[in-house]
């Protein structure tokens, strides 16, 4: 039974530029939640996506967006990429009686 | 609204003694917690669990005790051992707040 898939597990992208991270969440799960994690930090929670529709969002601005597909999967998009932006980005999948399954994550570096 | 945190950012044991890592909830509504453990490289992994109907829950050489009384719950982990060298975690029940962890730090 496969866990959480995130692709691609590296990134370097130029400041300015856009991106998208994708998450195939646990088989059975349909809830995608997506965290931001800096470097010696805990993660941090940006949305999370229920039935294709974001249904709670964390301190991000609208630069953070995301969907969900049919299947569960999703992705992020990340707009105008900061310096800021650099971190490990985590997807984590769950559902009603079942708790939080994460992915290893997506490394993104912004140069 | 809840905030999780935990009391030290780095605990050293020696190898082959008890950890115990702790952390406090301010929700007193909280009625489920849960431990995660992070490797270097890799997502959080769940440890253990437990509801607020419980005062202890025992894995796998891991031990969680929960005291609702002062809002305080601890994560205690036996003979200790080289692979146990994480960042631990114990956010909300929403997954919503991790707070930025302790790393266990493992002496030979």
């Amino acid at each position: 039974d496969a866990g959480v898939t995130q692709s691609p597990t590296h990134l370097i992208k130029t400041r300015g530029q856009q991106v998208t991270l994708r998450c195939s969440p646990k088989s059975g799960h349909d809830t995608v939640s997506w965290y931001q994690q800096a470097l010696g930090q805990g993660p941090q929670f940006i949305f999370q996506y229920y039935e294709e529709e974001e249904r709670q969002r964390g301190n991000f601005p609208d630069r953070f967006s995301g969907h969900q597909f049919p299947n569960y999967s999703s992705e992020l998009n990340v707009n105008a990429l900061l310096l800021g932006d650099s971190a490990l980005y985590l997807c984590a999948s769950s559902a009603t009686g079942d708790g939080y399954t994460f992915g290893s994550g997506t490394r993104l570096t912004v140069v | 609204g809840e905030s999780v945190g935990l009391h030290l950012p780095t605990l050293s044991v020696q190898e082959g003694d008890n950890s115990i890592i702790n952390c406090a909830y301010s929700n007193s509504a909280s009625d489920y917690f849960i431990w995660y453990k992070q490797e270097s490289g890799k997502g959080p992994q769940f440890i253990i669990d437990i509801r607020s109907n419980m005062d202890k829950r025992q894995g796998q050489r891991v031990t969680v005790l929960l005291n609702k009384t002062v809002k305080h719950l601890s994560l205690q982990i036996a003979a200790t051992q080289p692979g146990d060298s994480a960042v631990y975690f114990c956010p909300g029940a929403d997954g919503l707040t991790f707070g930025k962890g302790t790393h266990l730090i493992i002496q030979p």
